[in-house]
């Protein structure tokens, strides 16, 4: 049990598109989501967290209309690149706390995000 | 806010020998301590975790420990295997931040056969 996918799990799209990015809880209900950024060789940067019903919460220096969140239902929260540049390039993943779970976090397999 | 510091950066042991992975946290208010370990392309995979409440906590060949006088935290990893090579992060917790968990820098862990 306790298992998050993303999908896609790798795109590669054109400088100033968009590209959306679903995380979904597949076999469990999950109040929050929070969805992370990580660059080669480094560790995972929260970008923000996203509450069902709610605005997400951003983090400091995260644009909030470049990198727009949907948590529309307790098993999917979206997230949506913007107007994609070279430097948007990362792997994108999120994870899941079950409702009723102590803050323990499932995390998904990661998105590879590549804009050319 | 959360501070967590993660070291070393890489490590390379024998197989068969013993790994240690230090961290340690400067929130107080810090009562969650998960591990991960991530492959190569994937994303994290929680291994082990403790709460404030415990001092030590060991599933099969991988321990951690936690003193939270010093705000330190540890993993050990027994008995090495070519399979455990990976990078693996600390992370620290508290219901009062939202339950959002702040990462280590990351170990990248070599085994050698």
């Amino acid at each position: 049990g306790a298992v998050v996918s993303q999908h896609p799990s790798w795109v590669i799209c054109k400088s100033g598109t968009s590209v959306k990015i679903e995380c979904r809880s597949l076999d469990f209900q999950a109040t929050t989501m929070f969805w992370y950024r990580q660059f080669p060789k480094q560790s995972l940067m929260l970008m923000a967290t996203s509450n069902e019903g709610s605005k997400a919460t951003y983090e400091q220096g995260v644009e909030k209309d470049k990198f727009l969140i949907n948590h529309a239902s307790l098993t999917l929260s979206t997230l949506t690149v913007t107007s994609a540049h070279p430097e948007d390039s990362s792997f994108y993943i999120c994870s899941a706390i079950r409702a009723g779970s102590y803050n323990e976090q499932f995390f998904g397999p990661g998105t590879r995000l590549t804009v050319l | 806010g959360e501070n967590v510091e993660q070291h070393p950066s890489t490590l390379s042991v024998q197989e068969g020998d013993s790994a240690v992975i230090k961290c340690t946290y400067s929130d107080s208010a810090s009562n969650y301590f998960p591990w991960y370990k991530q492959e190569l392309g994937k994303g994290p995979q929680l291994i082990i975790d403790i709460r404030s409440n415990v001092g030590e906590k060991k599933d099969q060949r991988i321990a951690v420990t936690l003193n939270k006088t010093a705000k330190h935290f540890s993993l050990h990893i027994t008995e090495t295997q070519p399979e455990d090579s990976a990078v693996y992060f600390c992370a620290a917790s508290s219901l009062s931040s939202a339950s959002k968990i702040i990462f280590g820098s990351g170990t990248r862990l070599s085994i050698r056969p």
